[in-house]
């Protein structure tokens, strides 16, 4: 079984500051790693993900993701905080494998970030 | 391309009622997913379905609810005999391959008065 653990329920940074967003995973085997960015009464937009290759992932809107193998993480980062970067991060995983883990996502319960102006 | 699309965005019922839930894929998507958001929790996997076809059903509650994707026309998900509990905001994906990426629509939000 696949699961995700987001530890902090909310995050504040002030603005114009880094902000972390911390996330672990345990899968059977390699993962396929995700991070999705919840505003009020919207859907999810994908923000970036570890397929392959390079540890440090850039995505959308200036984040970017450290996949590390031996810690089993994938911590979201910023290096200069919005006020509208506000907003439900979550991050969810994927199994490589051919078992129904290849296609389910497991998300984490989310992080609320509050950015401070 | 339209993306995910999924109505109604809103659905209120009264307990009993039976809801129903459309999501029409983006353009050559052929897999869809359905995922329910309780409130304070992370999305839950509930249902992967190919056309006229249910792949992997067992996130799905076992009484209640159902879901299918016909070979015209939207997937549905249907809630019958709904109850309090299952006030959520029921989210569909789809993907053009089975392990291929994930595009999200926006929600339905349900609330059972």
């Amino acid at each position: 079984a696949q699961s995700v653990a987001q530890p902090e329920d909310q995050v504040n940074v002030a603005e114009g500051n880094p902000l972390t967003v911390k996330c672990t995973y345990s899968v059977s085997g390699n993962p396929y790693l995700f991070w999705y960015v919840q505003y009020p009464n919207r859907g999810l937009q994908f923000l970036l993900k570890y397929i392959t290759g390079d540890n440090l992932v850039k995505g959308s809107y200036g984040f970017e993701a450290e996949f590390n193998k031996s810690q089993t993480s994938f911590h979201l980062k910023k290096p200069s905080a919005l006020v509208s970067d506000s907003a439900l991060y979550f991050c969810a995983v994927r199994d490589r494998g051919s078992g129904a883990g290849s296609y389910q996502l497991t998300f984490g319960k989310g992080t609320k970030l509050s950015v401070i102006p | 391309n339209a993306g995910v699309m999924q109505n109604p965005r809103h659905l209120v019922r009264r307990r009993g009622q039976e809801a129903r839930l459309r999501c029409s894929p983006m353009k050559g998507h052929s897999h869809v997913y359905w995922y329910r958001q309780l409130p304070e929790e992370g999305l839950k996997f509930m249902v992967y379905l190919q056309k006229e076809n249910i792949i992997d059903e067992s996130g799905m509650p076992k009484e209640r609810f159902s879901a299918e994707f016909p070979k015209e026309g939207p997937s549905i998900l249907r809630i019958q005999q709904v109850v309090r509990g299952d006030s959520a905001a029921y989210f569909c994906a789809s993907s053009p391959e089975g392990r291929g990426g994930y595009t999200f629509g926006s929600g339905t939000r349900l609330t059972v008065v």
